[in-house]
């Protein structure tokens, strides 16, 4: 099966901009996240989605962000207007079920915001 | 908060077994052990996961104590391309987000 899909693979924008990353999960999965790995810093949770629904939003950082999940497809995570410290690797995974096995990942967006 | 601690880094040499410890005192009884890695600018991959008994599947063994406040995560013959960021978290089944902490940075030397 195709495994999680994330473009851009890279993004270099200024500060001031605005940056819309987007994951493909499996299909069919229901469940999906978005993490984030600022340099130096552990992954960090910022969201959760089952289906279209937002079922976890606590680890987004400030109002900056915005996800959105599309007829519980493909997700977007934007970011307007883009600060120096947004910069980092966004991943995205999901999973079947809450329970399952574990979270498929995707490669991540890197993101340098100059 | 992660809930477990791991060393932060570790060495082993190529073809040989790594073992990867963690602690987890507080575990609950209705949390799993799970097991995540992270090589170098890739997604994190799930490995493996447990409750009590000790699992295996065709990437790795995990071992947990009987009183479940410990486990090692043993890679049975490792390469070099096992070198990686090893992540034992721990999560209750089919509700908790997985929270990642420091890891152990695994070197594989040839």
């Amino acid at each position: 099966e195709a495994g999680v899909t994330q473009f851009p693979s890279h993004s270099v924008i200024e500060k001031g901009q605005t940056v819309t990353l987007r994951c493909d999960p499996i299909s069919g999965h229901d469940n999906l996240y978005w993490y984030r790995r600022v340099m130096g810093k552990e992954i960090k949770f910022l969201l959760h989605f089952v289906k279209e629904s937002k079922q976890d939003e606590s680890g987004m950082p400030n109002n900056r962000f915005l996800a959105e999940r599309t007829g519980g497809t493909y997700s977007t995570l934007k970011v307007q207007p883009a600060e120096l410290e947004d910069s980092g690797v966004y991943f995205c995974a999901s999973s079947q079920d809450v329970g399952n096995y574990g979270y498929t990942f995707g490669s991540g967006t890197r993101l340098t915001v100059v | 908060d992660a809930k477990t601690t791991q060393p932060p880094s570790m060495d082993c040499a190529e073809g040989r077994a790594a073992n990867l410890p963690c602690n987890h005192s507080t575990i609950s009884g209705n949390e799993y052990v799970y097991w995540y890695r992270q090589i170098h600018s890739q997604g994190p991959q799930y490995i493996i996961h447990g409750l009590k008994n000790n699992e295996t599947n065709e990437m790795a063994s995990l071992i947990i104590t009987e009183d479940r406040k410990s486990s090692t995560l043993i890679l049975p013959h490792a390469t070099l391309r096992d070198t990686a960021v090893y992540y034992c978290i721990v999560r209750l089944f089919g509700y908790d987000k997985i929270i990642f902490g420091k890891g152990t940075r695994l070197h594989i030397l040839p």
